[in-house]
């Protein structure tokens, strides 16, 4: 099946720094999302990602879809102690003639946010 | 507008026991799905329902069966726990491309 690698699988760092996260595939996607997850509550998405290229954001996050549509890329600018949690990505491909496709999910990276 | 609820929070179970978790969305989404999240694998896909009165196998759909009971609900069933089955559960509905994920459900199988 599909194979995402995201990286890094863990960060600790201090309040106000800067966080990069990526996400690589094996296959070609038409669709990146990347979702936070807070403790002990389910995924909530962040941004979605639908043209190779693109670049988006969302307050302080920005996430870029890879040229190759093979990756994608989560910056998350001057960290706050409440970024903490787990970051996913996910691919998604609609093959066509179809409007559905089942979302690839990658490892997560457990972000750590020390005041 | 609850979203995706699901029920119950926590369970321990004893293997070879059977339960089935709950799910229900009131965002009026045709598709449903049950994903599993364990540490280090990021969220597989178990069961997914395109839309009423279809299901599909995901990724890991052994030891697992579904109902998706009407538009609202899509229940995920386990008929004999395994200790392998321990794991946290999430139910979801999509719209827009993406999925809404219920708040989970965190299973342990002794």
């Amino acid at each position: 099946g599909q194979q995402l690698n995201q990286s890094p699988q863990s960060m600790f760092i201090q309040e106000g720094e800067d966080v990069s996260m990526n996400c690589t595939s094996s296959s070609i996607f038409n669709t990146w999302l990347w979702y936070k997850q807070d403790p002990g509550e389910g995924p909530v998405l962040l941004i979605a990602l639908y043209k190779a290229g693109e670049l988006t954001s969302n307050g302080r996050l920005t996430a870029q879809f890879g040229i190759t549509r093979k990756d994608s890329f989560l910056n998350i600018s001057a960290s706050i102690p409440s970024d903490v949690g787990i970051y996913f990505c996910a691919g998604q491909l609609i093959a066509g003639g179809t409007s559905y496709g089942k979302l690839t999910f990658g490892q997560g990276t457990i972000l750590t946010v020390h005041p | 507008n609850a979203g995706v609820t699901q029920t119950p929070k926590f369970q321990v179970l004893k293997t070879g026991q059977s339960m089935t978790l709950q799910c229900a969305q009131d965002m009026n989404h045709n598709s449903m799905y049950w994903y599993r999240q364990d540490p280090g694998m990021g969220l597989r896909l178990i069961y997914y329902s395109a839309s009423e009165g279809t299901t599909d196998k995901g990724e890991v759909p052994n030891g697992y069966n579904v109902s998706r009971l009407n538009k609202r609900e899509f229940s995920l069933r386990l008929e004999s726990a395994a200790p392998s089955q321990t794991s946290v559960y999430f139910c979801a509905s999509r719209a827009q491309g993406f999925e809404f994920f219920g708040p989970g459900t965190r299973l342990t199988v002794l």
